[in-house]
């Protein structure tokens, strides 16, 4: 039971590429979540998935794209990669009720230059 | 609009010298306050999560308890082994099943 997984762990792109973030979990959890931490501004929701099939924007969804491929895995996507996209991101997972906890991945540290 | 605050950011221990982090909370409709330990490098990892006014949880040297407005964590008798930042989360009526956090505090444990 790996719980939930991330791929790349680090990558480093140039200004203008485009990449996906990858996440899975084996929890047959309902919802999933895309956050983004930075230094001094804590963890920040980008978009999330409350069920297959459905997407939502969250607080800061400028820039990206997303797809719950089906109920294991949720993809982000950088369409033209900025410096202000720099961060770790972390992908979490839930059954999708109100008081239910979140379980977090690992986490991708992306740098753009 | 939901928001949630952490103080101190940062503190520094000596082992055994306990002490509280404190998380206050502004947010409609409180359906769970969360706390997560993150090491550096790491995914924030769960601690606790809290439901009413009252409630209190204990896990080894770590005691959270949640009034209408603030939660604290309590750290008894710290060990260099509990040096992380912690975070504090909630979810409530408007965000939907995401959740709001704190910026965290760090916390160092010197023996």
């Amino acid at each position: 039971n790996a719980g939930v997984t991330q791929t790349p762990k680090f990558q480093v792109l140039k200004t203008g590429q485009s990449m996906t973030l990858q996440c899975a979990q084996d929890m047959n959890h309902n919802s999933m979540y895309w956050y983004r931490q930075d230094p001094g501004m804590g963890l920040r929701l980008i978009y999330y998935s409350a069920s297959e099939g459905t997407t939502d924007k969250g607080e800061v969804p400028n820039g990206y794209n997303v797809s719950r491929l089906n109920k294991r895995e949720f993809s982000l996507r950088l369409e033209s990669a900025a410096p202000s996209q720099t961060s770790v991101y972390f992908c979490a997972s839930d059954r999708g009720i109100y008081t239910d906890t979140q379980y977090f991945g690992p986490g991708t540290r992306l740098t753009v230059l | 609009e939901d928001q949630v605050t952490q103080s101190p950011e940062a503190l520094r221990l000596q082992e055994g010298e306990s002490s509280s982090l404190n998380c206050s909370y502004t947010v409609s409709g409180l359906r769970g306050l969360f706390w997560y330990r993150q090491d550096p490098g790491k995914g924030p990892e769960f601690l606790f999560t809290l439901y009413s006014a009252g409630e209190e949880k204990e896990k080894e040297r770590l005691k959270a308890t949640l009034t209408k407005k603030e939660s604290f964590l309590h750290i008894t008798a710290p060990k260099p082994e509990d040096s992380a930042t912690y975070l504090c989360a909630v979810k409530g009526d408007q965000a939907g099943t995401a959740l709001i956090f704190g910026k965290g505090t760090t916390l160092s444990v010197s023996s």
